[in-house]
């Protein structure tokens, strides 16, 4: 129940592509689902993050769709460009507490 | 305004042996959450310290625990190590809890254990 699944584990785009990345869970509970970029040595940095009364928020390049009633979220990166090579995580948490992380995807965009 | 830092960066011990991480938090920030990245598990939740008070813990074993001070800085101890501790141990800091407040990950300590 207090399970994030992520997929997929990696992810090729071309350059100036979308990339997809998909998140499900199952604790209806969760009120915050934030995604977090990673790269290699680094912690993750927060890239966007969404509540569950709001079906879409861009910023940018970056937008995440979410969908309460099948209990999944996406992140859409448009444009995509080599400087997005990370890994990606999504995660859910409950009333500011802790997060709950998906398995996270590698993300390589090809020039 | 000065992220989150983590002290050592890189640490190797041998079984057994126990270490210390520390982690000093945005300033202003008074939560303090410890988490474990190995490639397998992926991220983990170790606890949550608000006001010098463990908040909430993960399902890990009493050998890791922690603590926080009055300015906020917390640190973390894992005891009689084993080769599995092997991890990138990382630090999040954020404003308060208890509301749906961004939690900012320092850049972590990478431990091998020997």
């Amino acid at each position: 129940q207090q399970q994030v699944k992520q997929s997929p584990q990696s992810l090729i785009v071309q350059k100036g592509g979308i990339s997809i990345i998909n998140c499900a869970y199952e604790n209806t509970a969760f009120d915050y689902f934030p995604w977090y970029q990673q790269f290699p040595g680094k912690g993750p940095a927060l890239l966007i993050a969404i509540r569950p009364d709001v079906s879409e928020k861009k910023e940018g390049r970056f937008t995440i769709s979410f969908n309460k009633s099948a209990k999944q979220f996406s992140l859409h990166i448009m444009d995509s460009q080599p400087g997005d090579s990370a890994t990606y995580f999504c995660a859910a948490s409950i009333r500011g507490g802790k997060l709950i992380f998906g398995q996270g995807t590698e993300l390589s965009v090809k020039p | 305004k000065a992220g989150v830092t983590q002290t050592p960066r890189y640490l190797i011990k041998t079984r057994g042996q126990q270490v210390t991480l520390s982690c000093s938090p945005i300033s202003g920030h008074r939560s303090v959450s410890w988490y474990q990245q190995t490639p397998g598990q992926g991220l983990q939740f170790l606890f949550e310290y608000f006001s010098e008070t463990q908040r909430n813990k993960g399902n890990f074993p009493g050998r890791f625990s922690g603590r926080q001070f009055s300015n906020s800085r917390s640190e973390m101890n894992v005891s009689t190590l084993e080769l599995g501790d092997s991890a990138l141990y990382l630090c999040a800091s954020s404003l308060a809890r208890g509301v749906q407040e961004t939690q900012y990950f320092g850049p972590g300590t990478r431990l091998l254990v020997l």
